[in-house]
């Protein structure tokens, strides 16, 4: 039962241009999002998160919308560059039932083109 | 100096054999979880702890076991490894900061069972 699904493991954008990851949950529990960025060989960092109390958080380039209604999360980066390439997991918490505890989805790795 | 490290990095063990997998942390962070990440199946949590006295199952617990030595290390051992554990393994860390429990995560344990 994967209560977090990322459903493209893969996305290819072109240096400049809008990348845009997708992430959808179905716990209705859920109260709080992250994304996180993995490099090879290393583990996977956080890159930005939103509460289920808003529905957009924007941090430079990278910005996270969270549509609660139909429970969907994207994660909007512009522009995007070649350091972007990475994989990107999204990861749902509930945090008031749950003690803070991470569900993460499957990944989508994006490459940026030059 | 990494915040949270791992020993091994690599490790190629055979079937059977016990392993353990080792997680330090210089963060000062109660709360600690083992993860293992398969391709196409995300971060899957294996056990967490919220402090020394308290371990708790995750979601894919079974032929793992935990041990929380002190609030800076948590050990992860395979008592009988077999190739379906074959994975890339992660240690975290999180404290609760503005309400929120982000997750630091070390730089992974790459295992291989033959």
């Amino acid at each position: 039962d994967q209560q977090v699904k990322q459903n493209s493991p893969s996305l290819s954008v072109q240096e400049g241009r809008i990348s845009i990851l997708n992430c959808d949950y179905t716990n209705s529990m859920f109260d709080y999002f992250l994304w996180y960025k993995k490099y090879p060989a290393e583990g996977p960092t956080f890159l930005i998160s939103i509460s289920s109390i808003k529905d957009k958080n924007e941090d430079g380039r990278f910005t996270v919308f969270l549509n609660k209604s139909a429970k969907h999360l994207s994660l909007h980066i512009v522009p995007s560059q070649p350091g972007d390439s990475a994989v990107y997991f999204c990861a749902a918490s509930a945090l008031y039932n749950q003690g803070g505890k991470l569900i993460f989805g499957q990944g989508t790795e994006l490459s940026v083109k030059p | 100096d990494a915040d949270v490290t791992q020993t091994p990095r690599n490790r190629i063990t055979k079937t059977g054999k016990r392993i353990m997998l080792e997680c330090s942390q210089t963060k000062g962070h109660d709360r600690m979880y083992w993860y293992r990440q398969d391709p196409g199946l995300g971060l899957r949590l294996i056990y967490y702890s919220f402090d020394v006295k308290d371990i708790n199952k995750g979601e894919i617990s079974d032929g793992y076991s935990v041990s929380r030595q002190a609030q800076a290390k948590f050990s992860l051992s395979l008592e009988s490894a077999i190739p379906n554990q074959t994975a890339l393994y992660f240690c975290a860390t999180s404290d609760f900061t503005g309400g929120v429990y982000e997750q630091y995560f070390g730089p992974g344990t790459r295992l291989t069972v033959t």
